[in-house]
């Protein structure tokens, strides 16, 4: 199995801070990379697919780059909704893995 | 798009459930769809996936022989039946649309979820 490996774990940041957190899989899956948004007692959201490609309704502040073992996930400026916990998710092969998840609070 | 989740609740270790998510908005049969869960405080976790014609299953090792998955298409409706329960299938499962195509490939980005439904296993 492809493992995920987020980090951080976790990060402080205020609002209009650029926030970056990287994502690294254990082999290499292309550019079949994909993250998401989870608030609180509510479902994921798609943000970006394919490492850099912006799911539709995303704000252009969040950007994705990567290929390979390497991916980043950027805001570039921080809003008071994207406090949140963003994971990452591997659609090379099956099983789909998710890495461990980032949680953005407010400094 | 609209996935609406039922079924879930509180059963005992070794007990049976069925997840159901109603699918609307969308050309259902066209897309694989996928279980994936989150144990509390925890990561998410792919569970299952079907492809658009229901020909094409795969599982996680940890549910592999105990949970089933399976779709009706005239009715859009994708199934998730958990047996053999324990204490760590205790999660909040969710069901998700994947990739055009209806197939489970490497576009299974999953981008319209359903709203959840929690399972609880305890005696």
């Amino acid at each position: 199995d492809i493992q995920m490996t987020q980090s951080p774990s976790s990060l402080s940041a205020s609002v209009g801070d650029r926030v970056t957190i990287t994502c690294r899989a254990s082999e290499s899956i292309g550019f079949y990379l994909n993250w998401y948004q989870q608030k609180p007692g509510k479902a994921p959201n798609l943000l970006i697919y394919t490492a850099s490609t912006l799911h539709s309704g995303v704000p252009s502040r969040f950007s994705g780059s990567g290929s390979e073992t390497d991916f980043t996930l950027n805001i570039s400026s921080l809003q008071p909704e994207d406090f949140a916990t963003y994971s990452c998710q591997q659609s090379y092969s099956i099983p789909f893995t998710f890495g461990g998840g980032t949680k953005v609070e407010i400094k | 798009v609209q996935l609406v989740q039922s079924g879930g609740g509180l059963v005992k270790p070794g007990g049976s459930l069925r997840l159901s998510c109603e699918a609307s908005g969308f050309t259902f049969s066209s897309y694989s769809m996928t279980w994936v869960r989150q144990a509390p405080g925890k990561g998410l976790e792919w569970v299952s996936s079907i492809s658009g014609s229901g020909s094409h299953i795969s599982y996680s090792d940890s549910v592999k022989g105990r949970f089933t998955i399976a779709r009706d298409n005239p009715k859009k409706s994708l199934f998730l039946h958990v047996n053999s329960l324990r204490g760590d299938d205790t999660a909040v499962y969710y069901c998700a649309r994947g990739g055009t195509g209806g197939a489970v490939g490497r576009n299974n980005w999953f981008d319209s979820w359903g709203q959840g439904t929690l399972v609880t296993v305890s005696s």
